[in-house]
């Protein structure tokens, strides 16, 4: 099983839509969470930490389920903009020192 | 200010050469990390540094891989022997500080190529 596992998509929708993506972890001492946006042939870009009462940041809603060990993140309003890989990650703790685990990233296809 | 730089922006090598690939991180970030991603694939972590430091190695995909980072400031991440199965986007990325929700800002990427 994959430490940080993501549905790959893609999720097709049109605009204005609103779209949610689900995020799995399995180390359960895992410290923080973030959600990063990949544009094609683009390197990752930081959209927004996750925090355990949850977070909003303008359309985008990032929640953490550390019981069931996932994080969400919901996107309302979507924009053509909006369309890249949404990448969650994971900082976890492991033999002693942390490692950020990236998801392979769920691919999300605003369509016009 | 400027944000991280990493060169050669692009490598074709022929197997078994080895390559240099430089990663300069924000200024004042003390905290620098290698990943890499291969096509269709996510982010592997492969080392971080706190300053001049690399607590953990184990993230190295092999002994032919090796990084390194001097004055805590600019790093180098070496592959020596290439295979082909190392051909993958290697991206560097800094943040201000270790800590547990210190943001990562990534640099462009170096894409590598072995033929």
């Amino acid at each position: 099983r994959k430490e940080v596992e993501q549905d790959p998509g893609p999720f097709n929708v049109p605009e204005g839509a609103t779209v949610a993506f689900n995020c799995t972890y399995s180390n359960s001492a895992s410290q923080s969470f973030f959600w990063y946006r990949q544009d094609c042939r683009k390197e990752p870009k930081l959209l927004m930490s996750v925090y355990s009462s949850g977070n909003e940041d303008g359309r985008f809603t990032a929640q953490l389920n550390r019981a069931s060990q996932y994080i969400s993140l919901l996107i309302r309003d979507s924009k053509l903009s909006d369309s890249a890989t949404y990448l969650c990650v994971v900082k976890s703790a492991t033999s002693g020192t942390y490692k950020y685990i990236f998801g392979t990233g769920t691919r999300l296809k605003v369509l016009a | 200010g400027a944000g991280v730089s990493q060169s050669p922006s692009n490598k074709v090598t022929e197997k078994g050469k080895d390559v240099e690939l430089r990663c300069d991180p924000i200024s004042g970030h003390t905290a620098l990390y290698w990943y890499r991603q291969s096509l269709g694939q996510g982010l592997e972590f492969l080392i971080y540094f706190q300053g001049n430091s690399a607590p953990d190695k184990s993230g190295l995909p092999s002994d032919r891989f090796s990084a390194e980072r001097t004055g805590g400031s600019v790093s180098t991440l070496t592959i020596q022997r290439t295979q082909q199965e190392d051909s993958a986007v290697y991206l560097c990325a800094s943040s201000l500080r270790w800590e547990v929700r210190e943001t990562q800002y990534f640099g462009p990427g170096t894409r590598l190529l072995v033929l």
